[in-house]
């Protein structure tokens, strides 16, 4: 799976946009591009994904480069419950399932 | 409701006494996994299993065994815990083209 890199931490707020980047130049054509947060040591959550068109779900945005190289994750209306560790991961679809791997995420801070 | 359970959710035990941190997800996923969350860390990966009597191991595997013998539980084994084992565990598991689904983990501490 392709590497990512993200800010090690970010601060928005709140009401606000919080727009959080990702780096991914290494990825491949059939690799997807998805984002995960953990709120203060609850397990992760999923939030969205993406190969590479940009997408939009009830809870945040994705918006893919035209290289792919890099995406932003953006949450439009930032409240205080979204302050947690938001982690990127890039992985192919081998055969339907899969377990991520973590990087170190960035930590999202927001406030009033 | 879909969810991965884990129990128990806090556990303090005693160095070399044997223990299992249970796991089980009701969505009839193919894929689990085990993670440790320490801080400066991050989740690290412990051991998973592509489906029943499937399992591999992750980045840090040591010191833990696991085992996979129907399809919803994939329980974590120490066998003889040490205090550099005090962490975060989380389980979770996928299956074809879903998301991942975590657990809302196990602090365990080992004096």
């Amino acid at each position: 799976d392709a590497k990512t890199t993200q800010p090690p931490s970010m601060d928005c707020a709140e009401g606000r946009a919080a727009n959080l980047p990702c780096n991914h130049s290494t990825i491949s054509g059939n690799e997807y591009v998805y984002w995960y947060r953990q709120i203060h040591s609850q397990g992760p959550q999923y939030i969205i994904h993406g190969l590479k068109n940009n997408e939009t779900n009830e809870m945040a945005s994705l918006i893919i480069t035209e290289d792919r190289k890099s995406s932003t994750l953006i949450l439009p209306h930032a409240t205080l419950r979204d302050t947690a560790v938001y982690y990127c991961i890039v992985r192919v679809a081998l055969g339907g399932s899969y377990i991520p791997t973590f990087g170190r995420g960035t930590s999202l801070i927001v406030h009033p | 409701e879909a969810q991965v359970t884990q129990n128990p959710r806090y556990l303090i035990t005693v160095t070399g006494k044997k223990l299992t941190v249970t796991c089980s997800q009701n969505m009839n996923h193919e894929y689990m996994s085990w993670y440790r969350q320490d801080p400066g860390l991050g989740l690290r990966q412990i051991y998973y299993s592509m489906n029943v009597e499937v399992t591999d191991k992750g980045d840090v595997p040591e010191g833990y065994k696991v085992s996979r013998k129907e399809k919803r539980n994939f329980p974590l084994i120490l066998e003889s815990p040490s205090p550099n084992q005090t962490s975060l565990y989380f389980c979770a598991s996928s299956g074809f083209n879903t998301e991942a689904f975590f657990g809302q983990g196990t602090r365990l501490t080992v004096v």
